[in-house]
């Protein structure tokens, strides 16, 4: 248990579909992150989250839209995404967004199929 | 570009030692993680270095050389529950981390 929570575990979903994820943390940590996990390839960085404001936005797809309403909460709204789409979706939180020695502490991940 | 480079699967026996190599290539460099991840789980930290040297850490150690932009996370005693993925991250000027594809290590009995 990291202290980071994650909803729903597995979601199947067809291309015109409109679902969202969502993460809580519960460390008191001022950060949070969405990336995407496929199968042999690194992390990818989706978005970063200080303090509920967006500063990381690594190019990502306007189907893919990010929400934190508060510093413990972070959503992940999707619409007609594409089979390419399927991964698994980590959500991280760490203290702050920077600085050399910044823990991450992820959720056990969203496994998303798209069909 | 930067770039970390990781083996892709390594295969070891039960109660031996691994060692996990991984290099970078990074913009700056800031310090390089370590992260365990079993299957369908979360990854969970193992080791952080900044300094060159090694950091020992129970059955765990992690080595660091920034001249050669290298690393290795040493596993000794290995049990059957270390079948696992390994991550690694390095971490560039801007404080982002640059991920590795991991390192998938199966124990055998």
């Amino acid at each position: 248990e990291t202290g980071v929570t994650q909803t729903p575990r597995h979601l199947v979903m067809g291309m015109t579909n409109k679902k969202s994820l969502k993460c809580e943390q519960h460390l008191g940590h001022n950060a949070m992150y969405w990336y995407k996990q496929s199968a042999k390839k690194p992390l990818e960085l989706m978005f970063v989250y200080s303090l509920e404001e967006r500063v990381e936005n690594n190019s990502v797809p306007s189907r893919f839209s990010p929400e934190c309403p508060n510093s413990s909460h972070l959503f992940l709204h999707l619409h007609t995404l594409q089979p390419e789409d399927s991964a698994l979706y980590l959500c991280a939180s760490s203290r702050s967004p920077g600085g050399s020695y910044n823990e991450q502490f992820f959720g056990p991940g969203t496994r998303l199929t798209v069909l | 570009g930067q770039n970390i480079d990781q083996p892709t699967e390594m295969t070891a026996t039960e109660g031996a030692i691994v060692q996990i190599n991984c290099t970078y290539q990074t913009s700056g460099f800031n310090g390089l993680f370590w992260y365990q991840q079993h299957a369908g789980e979360a990854p969970t930290f193992l080791s952080y270095n900044v300094l060159d040297g090694l950091e020992e850490k129970g059955r765990f150690s992690s080595f660091l050389s920034r001249s050669k932009g290298y690393s290795y996370l040493l596993l000794k005693e290995l049990q059957m529950k270390d079948s696992a993925s390994y991550l690694c991250a390095g971490v560039d000027s801007n404080y982002q981390l640059i991920w590795g594809a991991g390192t998938k290590l199966i124990i055998k009995p």
